[in-house]
């Protein structure tokens, strides 16, 4: 069984461009969320789909936003892009949400 | 704002040592604990999902416990071995489909 995929693994962009991660979860997964690594946080929460829903979105700024399709891959996109918006984004799925989660290996974006 | 909290920050011990790391998160709303671990270059992999107060998990040397109603839980390693140097992360899930991670303890074993 394939596992979680991230693409692209690294993406280097400058302030003010945006940016479309992808995730395509592991077969069968219904749900997707992301998550945000910064040096010295913990991972920090994003947002989660189901059936290509939104049923919780963590506290982020409103250039960051997602969608899920009907395959339950999922998208995440970041305008306007800053400094600070540096960091690894998990990608992670489970069947419905509430088990335990099956992580990519994350894209890293770098913004310069 | 939920807070989950790990120590020690970090750790060293020496090849066949054991040692233990705690989490601690909020007494109140609680649905499930999660612990993974996670290596260098590697993605995150869960250890345990634990959703009963008094409930206690193991995989081959490594062990977890739950408290939920004074709000921690343990993770224990008997006889370290240098593969299990990693960062080990406990997440608190409130039922709303989202976890709070902790910082992560990060484990060294010296061979």
């Amino acid at each position: 069984k394939a596992g979680v995929t991230q693409t692209p693994r690294y993406l280097i962009k400058t302030r003010g461009q945006q940016v479309t991660l992808s995730c395509s979860p592991i077969s069968g997964h219904r749900s997707v969320s992301w998550y945000q690594q910064t040096p010295g946080q913990g991972l920090q929460f994003l947002f989660e789909y189901f059936s290509e829903t939104q049923r919780n979105k963590g506290n982020f700024p409103g250039r960051f936003s997602g969608r899920q399709f009907s395959n339950s891959r999922s998208e995440m996109n970041v305008s306007t892009l800053e400094l600070g918006d540096s960091a690894l984004y998990l990608c992670a799925s489970s069947p419905l949400g509430n088990e335990k989660l099956f992580f990519g290996s994350g894209t890293q974006l770098s913004v310069l | 704002i939920l807070n989950v909290e790990q120590s020690p920050q970090s750790l060293h011990v020496q090849e066949g040592d054991s040692t233990n790391f705690t989490c601690s998160f909020p007494s109140s709303n609680f649905y499930a604990l999660h612990w993974y671990r996670w290596e260098t270059a590697k993605s995150p992999e869960a250890l345990f999902v634990m959703t009963l107060n008094g409930d206690e998990k193991k995989k081959g040397r490594i062990s977890a416990t739950l408290n939920t109603k004074e709000g921690y839980s343990y993770l224990y390693i008997k006889g370290s071995q240098p593969e299990d140097s990693a960062t080990y992360l406990c997440a608190f899930g409130a039922g709303s489909y989202q976890l709070t991670f902790g910082k992560g303890t990060k484990l060294s074993v010296i061979p």
